[in-house]
């Protein structure tokens, strides 16, 4: 049992690239969310999910756009890369009305 | 979404009890109080959840008053490997459509 993976792990991205984030749960959750966190700070939600194509914004959204194509999996994409980007970005998921999140390992991007 | 407010840092010695407090006076009716800790590097790990007075499991305790005004993490006995950041999450409950925000956490530095 995985858990939350998520891929890659590290990333370094020129400004103006794009690329896309995968996260994947076994768990059969219904939410799954996508945060980052820079240094010093706590985690700032950017969109989530509360089921199969459903998405919607969380506090700073800007820049990224998400899609929730299967129930298992979350895409987080950066269209335009910019160097504000650079950040350590989580995953989580969570049964419907439970809050014990489920958080992967994190991906560490760098956008020069 | 209710917010919540806990210390920036704490210091405490290993082998000492170590209480870290979250106010949230606008609590909602139906909100439950969760707490995550999280190792640098790593992604948050659930520890406790409660909805009133007091629950306890392997890890910690939570002690949550009458009025859900505030509750308190308690962590017995602490050891260097419980230096980590602690976060206060308040949230609702089933069948709501919400989402969950993280503030910054209480950086807790247990010392020798």
């Amino acid at each position: 049992n995985a858990g939350v993976t998520q891929t890659p792990k590290f990333r370094v991205l020129k400004t103006g690239q794009s690329m896309t984030l995968l996260c994947a749960q076994d768990m059969n959750h219904e939410y799954m969310y996508w945060y980052r966190q820079d240094p010093g700070m706590g985690l700032r939600l950017i969109h989530y999910s509360v089921g199969e194509g459903t998405t919607a914004k969380g506090e700073v959204p800007d820049g990224y756009n998400v899609s929730r194509l299967k129930k298992q999996n979350f895409l987080l994409g950066l269209e335009s890369a910019a160097p504000s980007q650079t950040s350590v970005y989580f995953c989580a998921s969570s049964a419907q009305g439970n809050y014990g999140y489920t958080f992967g390992s994190g991906t560490r991007l760098t956008v020069v | 979404l209710a917010k919540t407010t806990q210390p920036i840092s704490m210091d405490s010695y290993e082998g000492q009890e170590v209480n870290i407090t979250c106010s949230h006076n606008n609590i909602a009716t139906n909100d439950y109080i969760t707490w995550y800790q999280q190792f640098p590097s790593q992604g948050p790990r659930f520890i406790i959840q409660g909805y009133k007075t007091k629950v306890t499991n392997e890890v910690a305790s939570l002690f949550i008053p009458a009025d859900r005004k505030s509750s308190t993490l308690s962590l017995p006995r602490v050891s260097l490997s419980d230096t980590a950041v602690y976060y206060c999450l308040v949230g609702p409950s089933m069948n709501r459509d919400d989402k969950i925000i993280f503030g910054k956490g209480t950086r807790l530095h247990i010392l020798p």
